[in-house]
């Protein structure tokens, strides 16, 4: 099974900051990875997949970058819905493999 | 609007059955591939399995194999999912999920709004 290492868990930030979570898989999965946000109580959103492809909707404050087995997700300027917990999936091969999570919190 | 609605979860003791249903609205379901996933209390998330369209290609991960059921009807729009010899780490929110291309192990872009399954005696 791939697995799937994000880092931070978690990161205090202001409105307005720049947001940088990584993803790291255990063996190269080319471009077959998407992020998602959750909030409290919430299903998760898609946010980015292909890497750095920006889903329908999403502000284009977020982007996603990388290949192979080490991924970043960008949040360019913090807003305060942005504030919930981030997870990195892998897409490249059944089982489908999730990031352990980042929760981003109001500093 | 593409609406998943999950229902059937409960408690249930362990070693017991249950069957969660997902009704689905919106899109063309018989052509889209459709999984579940679960979330643990306070925990991250875990693909639980997906289903092709047409429902010949089933995928589990392994903490389910053998115990669960992964179905659909796409008459009635609906997915399903037999739950049989539950364990206590079983205990989670299941969420329904329609992905987001035709490759089975594509990313999900719909999701449920979840349904509780606790197993405790």
């Amino acid at each position: 099974d791939i697995q799937m290492t994000q880092s931070p868990s978690s990161v205090s930030a202001s409105v307005g900051d720049r947001v940088t979570i990584t993803c790291r898989a255990s063996q190269g999965i080319r471009s077959w990875l998407a992020w998602y946000q959750q909030k409290p109580g919430k299903a998760p959103k898609l946010l980015i997949y292909a890497a750095s492809s920006l889903q329908t909707g999403v502000p284009s404050r977020f982007s996603g970058s990388g290949s192979g087995t080490d991924f970043t997700l960008t949040i360019r300027s913090l807003q305060p819905e942005d504030f919930a917990s981030y997870y990195c999936q892998q897409t490249n091969i059944f089982p489908l493999t999730f990031g352990g999570g980042t929760k981003v919190e109001i500093k | 609007e593409v609406q998943l609605l999950d229902s059937g979860g409960g408690l249930e003791q362990p070693g017991g059955s249950l069957r969660l249903s997902c009704a689905a609205s919106g899109f063309t379901f018989s052509t889209s591939i459709m999984s579940w996933v679960r979330q643990a209390p306070g925990k991250g998330l875990e693909w639980v399995s997906t289903i092709s369209d047409s429902g010949s290609g089933t995928y589990y991960a392994d903490s389910v194999k053998g115990r669960f059921t992964i179905s659909r009807d796409n008459s009635k729009s609906t997915l399903y999912l037999q739950m049989n010899s539950l364990r206590a780490e079983d205990t989670a929110v299941y969420y329904c999920a329609k992905s987001l291309s035709y490759y089975d192990s594509s990313p999900f872009d719909y999701w449920g709004q979840g349904t509780l399954v606790t197993v405790s005696s």
